[in-house]
């Protein structure tokens, strides 16, 4: 239980274009959030969100907390070339002792 | 201010040999988090440590174990290595116990067992 399922698996885009990738689960999650990891580093967090159909933003990302609670998309606009690594969404577990991570969504950025 | 550090950054072992992971959380967070990620995956949790105590645990074998001492580092050891285990072994500190908000996390300690 409270598997979060992250799409697309990979990504490959030009320099400005924009980009979507969503992560959902059979779990309700009280929490979304969004992390990056680049290469030979941890993951760093870029957003989170709250609260059911709350969306926020972050620079050139934006995240939404979907009204089920089961699902959440990140966006980002005009990406560039230090937009590429792995973008993870993670939720805390019920018991609130650990965080459950996507299996992540690789972005490639094309100069 | 300085982060979440983690010792050795690299490393490698043979099947059988016994590991120590060292964190040091930022300054001010009371609470550790180990995590596993292997290749191509997210972290998995193995370990919470919140004021020197086990708060939780994640579904890996009594070999993994872990410690929090007074100044709130923390130790992840391994024994009885297998090849299943080579992974990055993340760190994660943050100021509360409970996990509704942000982990920082270290670089992590990349382990290779043959």
């Amino acid at each position: 239980g409270q598997q979060l399922n992250q799409s697309p698996q990979s990504m490959f885009i030009q320099e400005g274009e924009d980009v979507s990738m969503n992560c959902t689960s059979s779990s309700i999650f009280n929490t979304w959030l969004w992390y990056k990891q680049d290469p030979g580093e941890g993951p760093v967090l870029l957003i989170a969100l709250y609260k059911a159909g709350e969306l926020t933003s972050n620079g050139r990302l934006t995240a939404q907390f979907g009204i089920t609670r089961k699902d959440s998309f990140l966006n980002i606009s005009a990406s560039i070339p230090s937009d590429v690594g792995i973008y993870f969404c993670a939720g805390p577990s019920y018991n609130n002792n650990d965080m459950r991570f996507g299996a992540g969504t690789r972005l490639t950025v094309k100069p | 201010d300085a982060g979440v550090t983690q010792s050795p950054t690299h490393l490698i072992k043979t099947r059988g040999q016994h590991v120590t992971l060292r964190c040091s959380p930022i300054s001010g967070h009371k609470s550790v988090s180990w995590y596993q990620q292997v290749l191509g995956q997210g972290p998995q949790f193995i370990f919470q440590y919140y004021e020197k105590e086990e708060r939780g645990r994640g579904n890996f074998p009594d070999r993994f174990s872990a410690r929090q001492f007074p100044n709130y580092s923390s130790e992840l050891n391994v024994n009885a290595l297998l090849l299943g285990d080579s992974a990055l072994y993340l760190c994660a500190s943050s100021q509360i116990r409970v996990n509704t908000g942000e982990l920082f996390f270290g670089e992590g300690s990349r382990l290779t067992v043959l």
